[in-house]
């Protein structure tokens, strides 16, 4: 199984949006509703920031948004902020396990 | 608060094998609801599914590792391990074991330990 796919990097500025895309395949993401993201900073644990596509965890700003289209899923970060530099992991299940994304850098600019 | 602490060797010669614990607290593996899982990260890399498990004895592995791992769990210690055979180099990993919301919500996390397989 091969990771799904995230671009290496992305970058905006505060107070801008920005979309990280997740591309997988008809077997795991097109196939179930259960794709997760995690933001990770330098030398911690990932954080989950979204759960089944869409779901937000309680504790998790509104800023973060998920959803998903055909094979695609993506990540919407709004009103962006200094902290929310960090590393972005996607995870999807496969029907027998899961598969996460390669992850991809967000700067701040 | 549910925590998850991995515990091990941060040093495995290469051949051997590679095996760690994670402890929970605050949580009962035995209570059911959730799997229990191994992600190691390569350094500077991204994260990669290793296992899961459930108490009642369902285990599912990474079909790329599946040949050298192997998952377990202690509901008596509260406590779940990984063991992983024939090491080398590539298996240099930050581990994290992880609670997860069946079947890919991994909501609590340890803070990971570094084991490095060099002779």
């Amino acid at each position: 199984q091969s990771a799904l796919t995230q671009p290496a990097s992305v970058s905006g500025s505060p107070g801008q949006s920005i979309t990280i895309s997740c591309t997988g395949t008809s077997t795991d993401i097109g196939f179930y509703n259960y794709v997760s993201w995690y933001q990770q900073h330098p030398g911690k644990a990932p954080k989950r920031i979204i759960y089944d596509v869409t779901k937000r965890p309680s504790g998790v700003s509104n800023r973060f948004s998920g959803s998903k289209s055909g094979n695609t899923a993506s990540l919407t970060i709004s009103g962006l902020q200094a902290e929310d530099e960090a590393d972005y992991f996607c995870n999807s299940y496969t029907g027998s396990g899961t598969l996460f994304g390669g992850g991809t850098k967000l700067t701040v600019l | 608060q549910v925590q998850l602490q991995e515990s091990g060797p941060g040093l495995v010669k290469p051949s051997q094998t590679l095996s760690l614990t994670c402890t929970v607290s605050g949580s009962s593996i035995s209570d059911g609801g959730y799997y229990w899982s191994w992600i190691r990260q390569h350094p500077g890399k991204g994260l990669e599914w290793i296992a899961y498990v459930y108490y009642g004895g369902n285990t599912y592995y990474n079909p790329s590792l599946k040949s050298r791992v192997n998952m377990s769990v202690d509901t008596s210690k509260n406590h779940f391990s990984l063991d992983l055979s024939s090491v080398t180099a590539a298996d240099t990993a930050v581990y994290y074991c992880a609670r997860v919301m069946w079947p890919n919500s991994y909501d609590y996390w340890g803070q990971g330990t570094l084991v490095t397989v060099s002779s």
